[in-house]
C-alpha cells in the first residue's frame, strides 16, 4: 500500500517569506509526527497529533512554526518569516496510534537563502 | 529532556563481517524503541521495533536488543553486506508520542 508522502520534496525560499509542507500519512493511522532533521543533528521532534486530540507542540522552536491536521488526515506544517536557520530536511511520520511503529515519508528539504 | 547516544559515530568493515551498534539513552525510562536506517537523501525505513512488553526483535540477519533497566540498546547485523552500508538510527519513545533520536552510526560495507 501507499506509504508516508510529502510535498513539496524541495523546497527555497528568501528569507522572510512564509512556507507551507504538506503530509499525507498512511490511510488509517491515526498519528501524525513531525521532526526535523538539520545537518549533522539528530531528528527533532516538532508535533504530534493523536486523532481528535488537542496536538502535543511541546517540540515547537517559535511561534513562527505551527501545524494543522484536517479530518484527521493531512497535515500542513507552516512556517512563517523564515530564517536561514530554519533550513533543514523536515520528516513526517505516522504510526497506527500513538505507540505503534513510527512510518516515515521521505521529507521536504527546505533551504532559506 | 531525554538524551540519545549512538556509538561508534562510523563504522567501516568488510563485508561478511558481523557487527554490533549501540544506542543509550540519559532516561532508561524507555517505553518503546525503533531501529531505522537512513540512506542518503531519504527519508527514514523501519527496522524494528521492540514495544514496551518486549526485550528484543528480530527479522533476518537483525536483531535488536533493549535493556530497560540501562537504557541501553544494541543492534546487530550478521553477515553484513554492502547493501547495508547506510546511517542506522535508533529512536526511544518514554510514552504514547514522539522519540527521540540519537545522530547516527554511519556504516560502510566494503565490498
Amino acid at each position: 500500500g501507499a506509504g508516508v508522502s510529502q510535498s513539496p520534496s524541495n523546497k527555497v525560499t528568501e528569507k522572510g517569506k512564509d512556507v507551507e509542507l504538506r503530509c499525507d500519512p498512511i490511510s488509517g493511522h491515526t498519528a501524525l509526527y513531525w521532526y526535523r532533521q538539520s545537518l549533522g543533528q539528530g531528528l527533532e521532534f516538532l508535533i504530534y497529533f493523536q486523532g481528535n486530540s488537542a496536538p502535543d507542540k511541546s517540540g515547537l522552536p517559535s511561534d513562527r512554526f505551527s501545524a494543522e491536521r484536517t479530518g484527521g488526515s493531512v497535515s500542513t506544517l507552516t512556517i512563517q518569516r523564515t530564517q536561514q536557520e530554519d533550513s533543514a530536511v523536515y520528516l513526517c511520520a505516522s504510526s497506527l496510534s500513538g505507540v505503534n511503529e513510527q512510518f516515515f515519508g521521505p521529507g521536504t528539504r527546505l533551504t532559506v537563502l | 529532556k531525554q538524551e540519545v547516544t549512538q556509538i561508534p559515530a562510523a563504522l567501516s568493515v568488510p563485508e561478511g563481517e558481523n557487527l554490533v551498534l549501540n544506542c543509550s539513552f540519559t532516561d532508561s525510562a524507555i517505553y518503546n524503541l525503533q531501529w531505522f536506517r537512513q540512506d542518503p537523501g531519504k527519508g527514514l525505513t523501519s527496522l524494528l521495533l521492540i514495544q514496551s512488553s518486549q526485550r528484543e526483535q528480530t527479522s533476518g540477519r537483525l536483531n535488536a536488543s533493549l535493556d530497560k533497566s540501562s537504557g541501553r540498546s544494541t543492534l546487530y547485523i550478521a553477515a553484513s553486506q554492502p547493501g547495508d552500508s547506510a546511517t542506522y538510527l535508533c529512536g526511544g519513545g518514554t510514552g504514547a508520542n514522539n522519540l527521540f533520536f540519537g545522530t547516527g552510526t554511519r556504516l560502510t560495507v566494503i565490498p
